[in-house]
């Protein structure tokens, strides 16, 4: 069965700091994986999506790496921000449903 | 861009109560998803189904069921609410081909008295 592990469970960072996310699977024949954003109380939005074709995403300060030799994907974020804290968790797909991480939690100081 | 929408954002029920659960997407979307959250479990997959009609039970199914008889809905009903189901309930959608983006709704919060 697909696991999905995100280290560290929680992370401060002063702003302007670029900072790495790291995500591990267990499967390595993944279709996709995504990465979302879940602020206090509100549902997920959707960052970055990688096809098992591809290698990486980029939207603004975002990049998400894919490695599915190493079953690894990053999610890197660059000048962070006060407005980027916030839960961030990414989920595989095999076959649906997605599997999900529990996320990291990100704080950034002002 | 897909809108998924949850018809309620805040719900506070009584023990023994049914409660329903709305879930409406616009895309067309063949797949649907009922989630809850909690604190220090993540995301944990109640039912899900893959067309109309369709159900399939996720990894926590028990004291719930769901209904899906129009593609663009899907309903999770708790048929006698009990404490231990106050939480942070989540629907998403997923389209069969392309880029099967997982689109959420903005959740429901529901608190059982």
């Amino acid at each position: 069965k697909q696991e999905v592990t995100q280290i560290p469970a929680a992370l401060s960072v002063p702003e302007g700091e670029n900072l790495v996310l790291n995500c591990s699977f267990t499967d390595s024949a993944i279709y996709n994986l995504q990465w979302f954003r879940q602020d206090p109380g509100k549902g997920l939005t959707s960052l970055l999506l990688i096809q098992s074709s591809q290698r990486e995403q980029t939207s603004g300060r975002l990049n998400a790496s894919l490695d599915k030799s190493s079953g690894r994907s990053t999610l890197y974020i660059a000048a962070s921000q006060p407005g980027d804290s916030a839960t961030y968790l990414c989920a595989a797909l095999l076959v649906s449903p997605l599997v999900f991480g529990k996320g990291t939690r990100l704080s950034v100081i002002a | 861009d897909v809108k998924v929408t949850q018809s309620s954002r805040y719900l506070v029920k009584r023990t023994g109560e049914k409660v329903f659960l709305e879930c409406v997407q616009d895309m067309d979307h063949e797949n649907m998803f009922w989630y809850r959250q909690d604190p220090g479990l993540g995301l944990r997959l109640i039912y899900f189904s893959y067309d109309v009609k369709m159900k399939e039970k996720g990894d926590i199914p028990e004291g719930y069921s769901v209904s899906r008889e129009k593609k663009e809905r899907f309903s999770l009903i708790l048929e006698s609410a009990s404490t231990n189901q106050t939480s942070m309930y989540l629907c998403a959608s997923l389209q069969s081909s392309g880029a099967n983006v997982l689109t959420f709704g903005a959740g429901s919060r529901l608190t059982v008295l």
